[in-house]
């Protein structure tokens, strides 16, 4: 079945940079772009961008661009999301979400598990 | 950007009532919207997409309707696992944004 299984919890210093991994199973992991999504503890979803695994493009949301870089490395089926610059604010989980339909942006499904980030001095 | 917005915040249902939930586009998305289904401690799960596709394996109580700027979940009869907290999500335009979610809680 389709999977997306995220790397662990991490506790970053303000100022840092932290690297979410996004490991892929039970598909051509190609043919499908990677979404990212963060959640606030207790609060709402915001899309962050967008990376196709076909060739590499990025799509990031405006408030995000020149802290956020999106990769992947199609040779394991890994998607990488790296957030600069940390700011207590970005404490959040963050999700990974494959494209649901293939050549159709914009539906996340499936979503990986989660990895929380804490940022605190 | 399109700001999504829901209501009511939050809805309490009893079990086997019909529950139904809005959302709203600040601009027209046609029928460019999608629901999900969190439940506390998990990722959420895409529900339905194009304003009233079920997504595969979603049960046939959950529907959606509307195109525009206005949209509408509903849930047909509530069963126990449905307590949850839903959000709409628009995909016409980038950014892709969220509704800040509803709440469907135990009356």
């Amino acid at each position: 079945q389709v999977q997306l299984v995220q790397s662990g919890d991490e506790v970053k210093q303000p100022g840092a940079s932290v690297k979410v991994s996004c490991k892929a199973s039970g598909y051509t992991f190609a043919s499908y772009g990677i979404n990212w999504v963060r959640q606030a503890p207790g609060q709402g979803l915001e899309w962050m961008g967008r990376i196709s695994a076909y060739n590499g493009d990025t799509n990031y949301e405006r408030k995000f661009q020149g802290r956020v870089t999106m990769t992947t490395d199609t040779s394991t089926s890994t998607a990488y999301m790296e957030l600069r610059s940390l700011r207590s604010d970005d404490t959040a989980f963050y999700y990974c979400a494959r494209d649901a339909i293939l050549r159709y942006i914009g539906l996340f499904d499936p979503w990986g598990q989660g990895t929380l980030v804490t940022v605190s001095s | 950007e399109v700001v999504m917005t829901q209501s009511p915040a939050p809805l309490s249902v009893s079990p086997g009532e019909r529950a139904t939930l809005s959302c709203r586009a600040s601009q027209s998305i046609s029928s460019n919207l999608a629901w999900y289904q969190q439940k506390p401690g998990q990722a959420p799960r895409l529900l339905i997409y194009g304003a009233s596709t079920r997504a595969t394996g979603i049960p046939a109580r959950f529907s959606g309707s509307g195109s525009g700027t206005e949209f509408t979940l509903t849930i047909s009869s509530l069963q126990s696992e449905d307590f949850a907290v839903y959000y709409c999500q628009q995909y016409s335009t980038w950014p892709f944004t969220f509704g800040p979610g509803t709440k469907v809680d135990l009356k």
